[in-house]
């Protein structure tokens, strides 16, 4: 069965760094792009950012350039999102998901981050 | 890069069939045949339910169907059922600066 699961949500203050990550099993992660999927809290769906299945090419949405990274680690079947300098407008559900081009075919049920003072 | 524009709600009768519009431009919709729909219900992850502008998942009921024309893709939903209920996104790989953008997302709603 394939299964995502997306840990690390919190509650931080603004300007807080936070690292999400996704465990993945029940396929083979090393053939597979990954990207990071977010919902504000009533809102729609904001692609965040990708990488690739070698870990080497990485894509992030305009907005999110230079404080949000991502990364995989194959050993551990794993998927990253290292959030920095927090702002409200980051607040969300943030997805993790498999990704071939446009098709998100496989999700997680997603981890919550809420960035307050 | 500005999402793409869908219209916020549709709503059908059981039984009949409805469209959803999903409009971009040249360098999104327009530019790729990488076009693709999900279904959330509330408070779940999304579902593909539509890849590549018209194919169909595996396990996807054939009631949905996807094209596009130009810079708008289109999903079908025929036979409306109550399941169908549910918050519909169009995705759409951008020539932007951003790669991939999503739509505005449209709340289907069955009378």
């Amino acid at each position: 069965e394939v299964q995502l699961v997306e840990s690390g949500g919190d509650v931080v203050q603004p300007g807080a760094s936070l690292r999400l990550s996704c465990a993945i099993s029940g396929f083979n992660f090393r053939s597979y792009w990954m990207s990071w999927v977010r919902q504000a809290p009533g809102q729609g769906l904001e692609w965040v950012a990708n990488i690739d299945a070698d870990g080497r090419l990485q894509e992030f949405a305009d907005s999110l350039k230079g404080r949000f990274t991502i990364s995989r680690d194959t050993a551990k079947n794993s998927l990253y999102l290292q959030m920095n300098s927090l702002r409200a407008e980051d607040t969300a559900v943030y997805y993790c998901a498999t990704q071939s081009w446009a098709n998100f075919a496989y999700w997680g049920q997603g981890t919550l981050v809420t960035v307050s003072s | 890069q500005s999402a793409l524009s869908q219209p916020s709600s549709v709503s059908g009768s059981p039984g009949q069939s409805i469209t959803i519009s999903c409009t971009g431009t040249s360098r999104d919709v327009g530019a790729y045949n990488y076009v693709s729909w999900h279904l959330q219900y509330p408070g779940k992850a999304p579902k593909l339910i539509i890849s590549d502008v018209s194919y169909r998942p595996s396990g996807v009921s054939p009631r949905f169907s996807g094209s596009k024309s130009g810079n708008t893709a289109s999903l079908t939903i025929s036979g409306l059922q109550a399941e169908d209920e549910a918050d519909y996104y169009c995705v759409s790989r951008t020539s932007g600066t951003t790669p991939y953008v999503f739509g505005t997302g449209t709340k289907v709603t069955v009378l």
